[in-house]
């Protein structure tokens, strides 16, 4: 089922320092890109999200660039703190479809 | 204003059972989803109500159902529970014909014996 893959596994990065994480969609028809943020014990918290009529969209430190040709996009979080460690999900579907498709998560750790 | 609630936190069950989990939207949505979430995975969609039908559906089995209630809640019902039904049940709300980007609630956490 899962038609949205995401990379890489875990990342560790400096207080301070750029997260970058990035996902690869197959199906076409997706048109809605949210990235959600998970902490343990708790549900998926919406972060941002983009549809394919714009290359980026941020939201003061999450900046998500889309490249609709290469069906790519991808999670830059911009001075990365401590308490941005989380497990971060990008995720597709069609508008007005809500068959909601996950990549497998991306567990981000940043050291003080 | 509550957000999405579920009930209960945590659940424990032994194979061949039946299970009933319980969700109730964030004020204003008309939509529930739910997801089932293996560790160390992401949601896999389950399926949605809306008008309280069944609108759409994920690759499930009907051991999997579910019921909205004209008040926007919803229940997931798993039938002959196996192990590998052990997992975090997520549900989302949404409200029908706006954004529709989905709010999820904190889960219930069951695990079959």
């Amino acid at each position: 089922q899962q038609q949205v893959k995401q990379s890489p596994q875990s990342l560790i990065v400096q207080k301070g320092g750029i997260s970058i994480i990035n996902c690869a969609y197959e199906n076409t028809a997706f048109d809605y890109f949210p990235w959600y943020q998970q902490f343990p014990g708790k549900g998926p918290a919406l972060l941002i999200a983009i549809r394919p009529d714009v290359s980026e969209k941020k939201e003061g430190r999450f900046t998500i660039s889309f490249n609709k040709s290469a069906k790519q996009f991808s999670l830059h979080i911009m001075d990365s703190q401590p308490g941005d460690s989380a497990t971060y999900f990008c995720a597709a579907s069609i508008y007005n479809n809500n068959d909601m498709r996950f990549g497998a998560g991306t567990r981000l750790t940043v050291k003080p | 204003d509550a957000g999405v609630t579920q009930s209960p936190t945590h659940l424990i069950k032994t194979r061949g059972q039946q299970v009933t989990l319980r969700c109730s939207p964030k004020s204003g949505h008309d939509t529930v989803s739910w997801y089932q979430q293996a560790l160390g995975q992401g949601p896999q969609f389950i399926f949605q109500y809306y008008e309280e039908e069944e609108r759409q559906r994920g690759n499930f089995p009907d051991r999997f159902s579910g019921h909205q209630y004209p008040n926007y809640s919803s229940e997931l019902n798993v039938n002959a529970l196996l192990l590998g039904d052990s997992a975090l049940y997520l549900c989302a709300s949404s409200q029908s014909g706006g954004e529709e980007t989905q709010y999820f609630g904190p889960g219930t956490r069951l695990l079959v014996l």
